[in-house]
């Protein structure tokens, strides 16, 4: 079946560096991945929509300069939180469908915490 | 109002039980319809796929869709302790490269 991977699983940085976060589809090409964020017994949040070859696409709320993504490739998203403060502390995830499959495939999901 | 509405629980049950999960969900172009399990600090995992009303069964879960209620639902037969997780419902317009919108999740824990 369709794997997305995402490194890495955990991080912490201190408050106003930046931290890069990759997602890939390890056994198939996608143009479209999604990036969640989700906060501790809540459920997924859509954060943006990242394209291959195109500027993403940010869902209301969503700081698009504070949440940069690059989808550079047709297996390899990344999502860089700058200038990164607690309150960006969270749970975040990715997803991406293998067009030969049904539903979506979500990496395992990176923790970050903002010291 | 949300476009979809999960009932967060918590919901225990014993082992072997029948469970019933739901979600009700207020866009009517919603056309597909998905369950997924999530484990603790764990990714989402895809359990069941829908895309018409009616059943459909996968060893001992069964999804259920009814377009004319909204209103989706997912059973879980013999229920084992390896069950108890967190159980999402997600659904989208279309098939393609579509966002998802998601349930609030329902933490369920099967006790041995």
């Amino acid at each position: 079946g369709a794997v997305v991977s995402q490194h890495p699983s955990r991080v912490i940085c201190k408050s106003g560096t930046s931290v890069k976060i990759e997602c890939r589809s390890l056994d198939f090409q996608a143009t479209t991945m999604f990036w969640y964020r989700q906060f501790p017994k809540q459920s997924l949040m859509l954060m943006a929509t990242s394209n291959e070859g195109s500027k993403a696409t940010y869902e209301q709320g969503v700081e698009k300069d504070k949440f940069l993504i690059n989808h550079a490739s047709l297996t390899l998203s990344t999502l860089t939180v700058t200038s990164a403060h607690p309150e960006d502390s969270s749970f975040y995830i990715c997803s991406a469908r293998d067009q030969a499959s049904y539903g979506y495939t979500f990496g395992s999901g990176t923790r970050l915490t903002v010291v | 109002q949300k476009e979809v509405e999960q009932d967060p629980g918590p919901l225990s049950v014993p082992e072997g039980a029948i469970v019933s999960l739901n979600c009700t969900y207020s866009n009517s172009a919603f056309q597909y319809f998905m369950w997924y399990r999530q484990y603790s600090r764990k990714g989402p995992e895809l359990l069941m796929y829908t895309y018409s009303s009616g059943n459909k069964e996968d060893g001992r879960f069964t999804a259920q869709v009814d377009k004319s209620s909204k209103y989706i639902s997912l059973f879980i037969r013999d229920s084992q302790p390896s069950d108890s997780a967190t159980y999402l419902c997600a659904m989208s317009i279309g098939p393609g490269a579509q966002k998802l919108v998601f349930g609030q999740g329902t933490r369920l824990t099967i006790n041995p």
